[in-house]
C-alpha cells in the first residue's frame, strides 16, 4: 500500500507529558498537511508544508506545538506538555502541486487520549 | 474568512432511493469544493472535486454533487443508495487564491436503511 502512513495510530499519555506523531506522505507528494479531528467535528487545518518548508500554520497551533518535515519527505508534530484538550485524532495528508485544486489524499490518523 | 456549513447531522435513507447531502460554503473569491467520506477507523477518502467549469460534477461510487454558485451550495448527490453508503461525509471549501488552508464541515453521518 503506497497511500499515507501514519504513527503510531494510537496514543495514550498522561497529562504533562510530551509526545510526537509521524506522518509518511504519498511517495513524491510534495506538499504535507497536518489536522485536528474532535469528536463531531470536521478536520481543523493545523499547518501545512511544501516540500521541508513550513508554509502556514493555524492560530490553533499554540506554542506548544511544533512540526517538521526535515527532509521534504515524513514530518513529525509534538506536542509538549500536553493537555486533556488536546486528545483528538490527528491526521495527515499529502498531494502534489501539479494541478490546481491538488486533491488532499488522508492517512488514517493518529488518535490521542491524554490522560 | 471561509466556513462550511452542513445543516444536517444524519441524513436516513431507504436503499435504493435517491440521496442528497447538503453543503453551503462562505469564501471570498471563486472557491474550491471537495466532498470526502469517512468510514468507521479509516481515513478521509476522497469523493469529488469542483474547480472550474460544469457545475455538475462525477466523482467516485456514482456520487455527483453540483455546484451552485448564487445559493453557495454544493450539495451531494447520488440516484439510489447502498447500504454500504453509510458513512460520515464532510464537505470541505478552500479559497482558490492560493492559501492552502482547507476547511472542513462539522460533517453529515449517512444511514441507509435495508
Amino acid at each position: 500500500d503506497t497511500g499515507v502512513s501514519q504513527n503510531p495510530r494510537h496514543k495514550i499519555t498522561k497529562r504533562g507529558q510530551n509526545v510526537t506523531f509521524r506522518c509518511d506522505p504519498i511517495s513524491e507528494h510534495n506538499r504535507l498537511y497536518w489536522y485536528r479531528q474532535t469528536l463531531g467535528q470536521g478536520p481543523e487545518f493545523l499547518t501545512y508544508f511544501q516540500n521541508e518548508a513550513q508554509l502556514e500554520k493555524s492560530r490553533l497551533l499554540s506554542d506548544r506545538f511544533s512540526a517538521e518535515r526535515p527532509k521534504g519527505s515524513f514530518s513529525t508534530l509534538e506536542i509538549q506538555r500536553t493537555e486533556q484538550g488536546d486528545s483528538a485524532m490527528y491526521l495527515c495528508a499529502s498531494t502534489i502541486d501539479r494541478v490546481r485544486a491538488d486533491t488532499q489524499y488522508f492517512g488514517p490518523g493518529t488518535r490521542l487520549t491524554v490522560l | 474568512a471561509q466556513s462550511v456549513a452542513q445543516p444536517e447531522d444524519q441524513v436516513n435513507v431507504a436503499e435504493g432511493n435517491p440521496l442528497t447531502v447538503k453543503c453551503t460554503y462562505s469564501v471570498s473569491g471563486n472557491p474550491y469544493l471537495f466532498w470526502y467520506v469517512q468510514y468507521p477507523n479509516r481515513g478521509l477518502q476522497f469523493l469529488l472535486k469542483y474547480i472550474t467549469g460544469d457545475n455538475l460534477v462525477k466523482g467516485s461510487y456514482g456520487f455527483e454533487a453540483e455546484f451552485n454558485k448564487s445559493q453557495t451550495s454544493f450539495h451531494l448527490k447520488k440516484p439510489s443508495a447502498l447500504v454500504s453508503d453509510s458513512a460520515l461525509y464532510f464537505c470541505a471549501v478552500r479559497f482558490s487564491g492560493g492559501y492552502q488552508k482547507v476547511t472542513f464541515g462539522t460533517g453529515t453521518k449517512l444511514q441507509v436503511i435495508p
